[in-house]
């Protein structure tokens, strides 16, 4: 079963860090590009962070830019995200999602989802 | 960064009648544009990709149109199981996606 779980989450202070990690099984995980996708409680989503499959392409969202770091080990078929300087509108369920491979290409829409981590900053 | 938006923000809906779904891109993203379903408590699904391929098990019921900036999610008879939150994202510009901010679907 292709499955992601995510990792890491908790309470934290603002201004501290946490690291997020994201567990992938059933897939080929090297040959995907993964992705970070967070929602604020009772949100909408918003798009954190995406990697392409060698590490070669990131992206980030403006409002985490400089602050949060996307990175994989495919060698452990995880992904990871290092949030730095947290703030409270961090605060959010944060989710990985895989991209879609439709047999001819790759596709950036999400078609497998973790269930979440839960990120709360507060002091 | 692109600009996804939604409407309407809640439809209200009687079962067995046709939703129907907009969403807007501040420019054109081709037909980059994916719709996802969320119930609460879950984790979203995808629907519709490419604007229109409807996605692995998905019913025929969902549809997905448009191209460019002008964006429809049709559902022609709603089931018990269709009342949730659905949001669309574009994903035209690698690796800089947006998710528009979602359209409630509940029972009239």
């Amino acid at each position: 079963e292709v499955q992601l779980e995510e990792s890491g989450g908790g309470l934290v202070q603002p201004g501290r860090s946490l690291r997020l990690s994201c567990a992938a099984s059933g897939f080929t995980f090297e040959n995907y590009a993964i992705h970070w996708v967070r929602q604020a409680p009772g949100k909408g989503l918003e798009w954190v962070s995406g990697i392409n499959y060698n590490s070669r392409s990131l992206g980030y969202a403006d409002s985490v830019k400089g602050r949060f770091t996307i990175s994989r080990d495919n060698a452990k078929n995880s992904l990871y995200l290092q949030m730095n300087s947290l703030r409270a509108e961090d605060t959010a369920l944060y989710f990985c999602a895989k991209e879609h491979y439709d047999g001819s290409g790759y596709i950036g829409a999400f078609d497998v989802w973790g269930q979440g981590t839960m990120v709360t900053v507060s002091s | 960064e692109i600009v996804m938006t939604q409407s309407p923000a809640t439809l209200s809906v009687s079962p067995g009648e046709r939703a129907t779904l907009s969403c807007r891109a501040s420019q054109s993203v081709r037909s980059n544009l994916a719709w996802y379903q969320q119930k609460p408590g879950q984790a979203p699904r995808l629907l519709i990709y490419g604007a229109s391929t409807r996605a692995t098990g998905i019913p025929a019921r969902f549809s997905g149109s448009g191209s460019g900036s002008e964006f429809t999610l049709t559902i022609s008879s709603l089931q018990s199981e269709d009342f949730a939150v659905y949001y669309c994202q574009q994903y035209n510009n690698w690796p800089s996606f947006t998710f528009g901010p979602g359209t409630k679907v509940d029972i009239k």
